[in-house]
């Protein structure tokens, strides 16, 4: 298994851009999330997914957009990118073992809007 | 909501143990987690508590006191890898789909 990977590993966007980043898990896990961290903060959530074709908002889900068409597939959409969009973006996912979850993270996206 | 407080920064030296807590308010507690995240990389599970006590796993350890609101990860016999921040999360049973919320986390620097 590779996990969880994520595409691009850094972008530099200017302002009012747009882009996909890419997650793919190939674990078979139903749960999937989008996480920024900003420099010395901890993680925010953006967006989650309890299955394919389902997709709910976290805590901080503004500018953001995302799909989940496959269990495979998570990507995470930037429609108009601003400065306040700057962030290291990590994709993680999840699944349930005897009611003991585990959540695995992606290597993460740097992400750069000037 | 939830608010998570843990320490920004802690010092330790090599070979010793170290403490690290973390107070935690909710009103629907389903779980707390201990990640570990090195320096420009991705966030690692430690550890994993739902019931009130200790939980150990090798050179870790990670406690709960779900009446005081409190978690601490215990890092034994350390070593200059363990220099890292140490995140902790917890994960409320309201509103789905397993959701954490992270602490800022807690820097630690192993030092000779």
């Amino acid at each position: 298994n590779a996990g969880v990977t994520q595409t691009p590993k850094f972008r530099i966007l200017k302002i009012g851009q747009s882009m996909t980043l890419q997650c793919t898990q190939d674990m078979n896990h139903n749960y999937m999330y989008w996480y920024r961290q900003d420099p010395g903060m901890g993680l925010k959530l953006i967006y989650y997914s309890v299955g394919a074709g389902i997709t709910d908002k976290g805590e901080v889900p503004n500018g953001y957009n995302v799909s989940r068409s496959t269990t495979e597939d998570f990507p995470l959409r930037l429609e108009l990118a601003a400065p306040s969009q700057t962030s290291v973006y990590f994709c993680a996912s999840t699944t349930l073992d005897r009611g003991h979850e585990t959540q695995y993270f992606g290597p993460g996206t740097r992400l750069l809007v000037l | 909501g939830q608010n998570i407080d843990q320490p920004t920064e802690m010092t330790a030296t090599e070979g010793a143990i170290v403490q690290i807590n973390c107070t935690y308010q909710t009103s629907g507690f389903n779980g707390l987690f201990w990640y570990q995240q090195h320096a420009g990389e991705a966030p690692t599970f430690l550890s994993y508590n739902v019931l009130d006590g200790l939980e150990e796993k090798g050179r870790f350890s990670s406690f709960l006191s779900r009446s005081k609101g409190y978690s601490y990860l215990l890092l034994k016999e350390l070593q200059m890898k363990d220099s890292a921040s140490y995140l902790c999360a917890v994960r409320d049973r309201w509103g789905g789909g397993n959701k954490l919320t992270f602490g800022t986390g807690t820097q630690l620097k192993v030092e000779l």
